[in-house]
């Protein structure tokens, strides 16, 4: 079975600071995946994907990750971050194949940004 | 196009009661999901359609039950509502093996 695990429950950064926000997963074939951002009270949205090729991928609002196949990792990172970032975000796993194609997410990381 | 939709967006129900939560999409996708977000858990599958007149039990189906008549339309439903229940429940569509789309989400309460 998949699994998703992001360590850091919250992280607080200051304003214009880099950040990077870990992920780890379980799978045993080629996984697919996403790191969503939530707003509060927000549904989720889509920050940026991989599914093959290029291992750093780019994603909306300045943000790219880095797909390690030997670390079963995909970090997020900014350079930059701005006082907006603050939401929770998930990152998730998915198979090419096996019923229904699902996602399984992690518990989330809260980012709060100091100004 | 207005995507993903859901209905209510707040609901406060008594143990017991019953109820149906609405998913609607108009992007023509086959997959739908119902998930419930809970703090520190991330989402959990509940239930999952691959197309219309199909549902699949997800990671937490007990006390839950789900609907596909229409393509466009994925019904959950509480039949006695427990306060374990109390979450935030989000509906998600998908085209094959793209990325989900989420919807707003709707906020539950049984007391």
């Amino acid at each position: 079975a998949q699994s998703v695990t992001q360590p850091d429950i919250h992280i607080t950064v200051s304003e214009g600071a880099s950040l990077e926000l870990r992920c780890n997963y379980s799978y045993g074939a080629t996984p697919y995946l996403f790191w969503y951002v939530q707003s509060p009270g927000q549904g989720l949205q889509l920050l940026l994907k991989y599914f093959s090729g290029d291992t750093l991928v780019q994603g909306i609002k300045g943000f790219e990750a880095e797909f390690k196949r030997s670390q079963s990792s995909f970090n997020l990172r900014k350079p930059s971050v701005h006082w907006s970032d603050a939401a929770e975000y998930f990152c998730a796993v998915g198979a090419f194949a096996g019923a229904g194609n699902m996602l399984t997410f992690g518990g989330g990381t809260r980012l709060m940004v100091k100004p | 196009n207005a995507g993903v939709t859901q209905t209510p967006k707040f609901r406060v129900l008594k143990t017991g009661q019953s109820m149906t939560l609405l998913c609607a999409q108009d992007m023509n996708h086959e997959y739908m999901y119902w998930y419930r977000q809970d703090p520190g858990m991330g989402l959990r599958l509940i239930h999952y359609s691959v197309g219309e007149g199909t549902t699949a039990k997800g990671e937490v189906p007990d006390g839950y039950n789900v609907s596909r008549l229409k393509k466009q339309n994925f019904l959950l439903g509480l039949e006695s509502a427990a306060p374990s229940q109390t979450s935030v429940y989000f509906c998600a569509s998908k085209l094959d093996h793209y990325e989900q789309y989420f919807g707003p989400g709707t906020r539950l309460t049984v007391t």
